[in-house]
């Protein structure tokens, strides 16, 4: 069936550091791609999202491109920050419900 | 506006017992999601509402677990003989509900769940 994988693992980086989640998934056409985002003590919140192939979310420096033709969908920021520390989910919406299939979530901890 | 909020915000119950955990959607929404999330993975999509009817139900793990949403707007999700494993923390989620897929879903604080 539709899956969802993010890469392995928790993220450590310093400050101003340029930070990568890689997502991809293996079904053929998601209508469109998100990824959200919990902070600390904080419900999911959406941080972007693409609604068709070749389209670019961006929200708060972060930005991610909806790439058909390598089924990706990757977290890219240039500078991270000390509050950028959250757990970052891929979350396409399946087709008929909308229902969003999450990945794993990666932890990403920015210290200063 | 006011969010989606969930309630309680914790429940410990013990093995064997039934718990409701509740969800306000925000107003207007139609559309109703229930998740569950364990630690150290991503939310499981459990039921969708779309009004008062449950339009998928095919995430509910077994007949224990059951989910209401009478008047098209709170929804109460119900375990029966809750068991070890049903620990985790269940998230609910509103949206629209105009079934364009780019729509955005807004998740509550969840309600952790601690069966003993």
């Amino acid at each position: 069936g539709d899956s969802v994988t993010q890469m392995e693992g928790p993220v450590t980086l310093s400050e101003e550091a340029f930070l990568t989640i890689n997502c991809t998934y293996t079904a053929t056409g998601y209508p469109s791609l998100f990824w959200y985002v919990q902070y600390p003590g904080e419900g999911l919140q959406l941080l972007l999202k693409a609604t068709k192939a070749d389209d670019k979310g961006s929200n708060k420096g972060f930005e991610a491109t909806y790439r058909k033709e390598t089924t990706s969908f990757h977290l890219e920021k240039g500078s991270v920050q000390v509050s950028d520390s959250a757990v970052y989910f891929c979350a396409p919406p399946v087709y008929g419900n909308n229902r969003l299939a999450f990945g794993k979530g990666n932890q990403v901890v920015v210290i200063p | 506006g006011a969010g989606v909020s969930q309630t309680p915000s914790n429940k410990v119950t013990e093995k064997g017992k039934y718990v409701e955990l509740r969800c306000d959607p925000i107003s207007g929404h139609t559309a109703l999601y229930w998740y569950r999330q364990s630690l150290g993975q991503g939310p499981e999509f459990l039921i969708y509402f779309q009004g008062t009817g449950a339009a998928d139900d095919s995430g509910l793990p077994n007949d224990r677990f059951f989910a209401v949403r009478p008047e098209g707007s709170v929804s109460t999700l119900k375990i029966q003989r809750t068991e070890r494993g049903d620990s985790a923390v269940y998230l609910c989620a509103s949206s629209l509900g105009t079934g364009q897929t780019q729509e955005t879903q807004y998740f509550g604080p969840g309600t952790r769940l601690l069966v003993l």
